[in-house]
């Protein structure tokens, strides 16, 4: 079955505390990035890759790195996690960087305290 | 600056009868439109999009239609049902601008029997 699968699908840590959020898909798409989702402002771009190796920030960056050293997988990593980080984050990935449908994970809802 | 919005936090309806979301956009750049559908616990998953060189596409009961003089896109779902009830975002693109989806803030749909 083709699918983006996250993991954690949840997760609650404390301030400061280092985690890696993963995700992978199973349908060799070049394009993948991390987006969140926070009430009244719908899903917003934190970091894409284009391909392994290539990466780059979206529109919400700070306080995350992501790395793409296998096309399938692109794990989301946030070194000193701080409460407003607390969101829902979605994993997505489509065929190229010029395929505008994009396919989501089930997300990972993430709480900082 | 919200780029798309989705004014429009919540709608109910009465199962049978259509169910119109609404979607306004401000950057004349954006070339392509898509909306998703998001249930509870679930990634957003693709409905349906349309070229900003159209004014109109059709799938089944979900019809896209947009006004680009106005920069206004719009949903028409019909005949609604029940399982219809979830969340629509509205998204928009720019071709060679990395994939990135400009979302808005969603609306919640209710279709009741």
């Amino acid at each position: 079955e083709a699918q983006v699968t996250q993991n954690p699908r949840y997760l609650i840590t404390v301030t400061g505390k280092k985690l890696t959020v993963t995700c992978s898909q199973n349908m060799n798409h070049e394009y993948m990035s991390w987006y969140r989702q926070d009430p009244g402002l719908g899903l917003r771009q934190i970091y894409y890759s284009m391909n392994v190796e290539v990466t780059d920030k979206g529109d919400v960056p700070e306080g995350y790195k992501v790395s793409r050293k296998e096309k399938r997988n692109f794990p989301l990593i946030l070194e000193s996690p701080s409460p407003n980080q607390t969101s829902l984050y979605f994993c997505a990935s489509s065929l190229t960087r010029n395929s505008y449908e994009q396919y989501f994970g089930p997300g990972t809802r993430l709480t900082v305290t | 600056d919200q780029q798309v919005k989705q004014n429009s936090p919540s709608l109910s309806v009465q199962e049978g009868r259509i169910s119109i979301l609404n979607c306004d956009y401000t950057n004349s750049m954006f070339d392509y439109f898509l909306w998703y559908k998001k249930y509870p616990a679930e990634g957003p998953t693709f409905l349906i999009s349309i070229s900003s060189i159209k004014d109109k596409n059709e799938d089944g009961r979900f019809t896209v239609f947009l006004n680009k003089s106005a920069k206004h896109l719009s949903l028409h779902i019909v005949p609604s049902q029940p399982g219809d009830s979830a969340v629509y975002f509205c998204a928009a693109s720019v071709y060679n601008q990395g994939g990135k989806l400009i979302f808005g803030q969603g609306t919640e749909l209710s279709v009741k029997p």
